[in-house]
């Protein structure tokens, strides 16, 4: 069954800290990852997209890196700021197949940006 | 361009009522998604769509239909509310990006409470 876990659930940390947040995944087959940033009472906005032969990719203090072979993805956010207290959601996709897209989301890993 | 809207923002609802979800994007894209969203739990894909006149179930349609007589729209009903249905809904709209990937846009979100 196709899963994406991701940790940790949640986490605290002090503005202007850095932090990673970690994604691993089971589904196969592979096309994309994503990261999406899920305000409290907001839609999730995607934050990047990357296929399986790109090992990094970054949206300003946001940069995703991708393990393939490992299956393992995670996102680094750096010089936190309070406006990145959001939930962290890790999507993955299969491949597109008669008209429909598969993704699996992760649960997501709530942050906490403090002052 | 105001991407996806939904309507309503909050309904309460009382066991066995129906009622619509309206969803319209104005970014005339082809796919268009329902998910559900409960607490500790990824995203639930409802229902989708592929382009006016072409619907699918996802992985929890019970309980809901959908049409898409227009690209713009993409309302979902809820024929017999049960409160099993209480959750979080999201509309979302698809479009390719560069890679040959899609890129998911989410509407705000509907919190429908069954009583």
């Amino acid at each position: 069954k196709n899963q994406v876990e991701q940790s940790p659930q949640s986490l605290i940390i002090l503005e202007g800290k850095n932090c990673t947040l970690q994604c691993n995944y089971t589904v196969s087959p592979f096309s994309n990852l994503r990261w999406y940033k899920q305000d409290t009472g907001r839609g999730p906005v995607s934050l990047t997209i990357m296929t399986f032969s790109e090992n990094t990719k970054s949206n300003g203090r946001y940069t995703a890196t991708l393990d393939a072979d490992t299956k393992q993805s995670s996102l680094h956010i750096t010089a936190s700021q309070l406006s990145d207290s959001a939930s962290y959601i890790c999507v993955v996709s299969g491949p597109p197949g008669a008209g429909s897209y598969q993704l699996t989301f992760g649960k997501g890993t709530k942050l906490s940006v403090i002052p | 361009n105001a991407g996806v809207t939904q309507t309503p923002k909050f309904q309460v609802l009382k066991t066995g009522q129906s009622m619509t979800l309206q969803c319209a994007q104005d970014m005339n894209h082809e796919y268009m998604s329902w998910y559900r969203q409960d607490p500790g739990m990824g995203l639930r894909l409802i229902h989708y769509s592929v382009g006016a006149g072409i619907t699918d179930q996802g992985e929890v349609p019970n309980g809901y239909n959908v049409s898409r007589s227009t690209t713009e729209d993409f309302p979902l009903r809820l024929l017999s509310a049960a409160p099993s249905q209480t959750s979080v809904y999201f509309c979302a709209s698809s479009s390719l990006v560069a890679g040959g990937q899609y890129e998911q846009f989410f509407g705000p979100g509907t919190r429908l409470t069954v009583l």
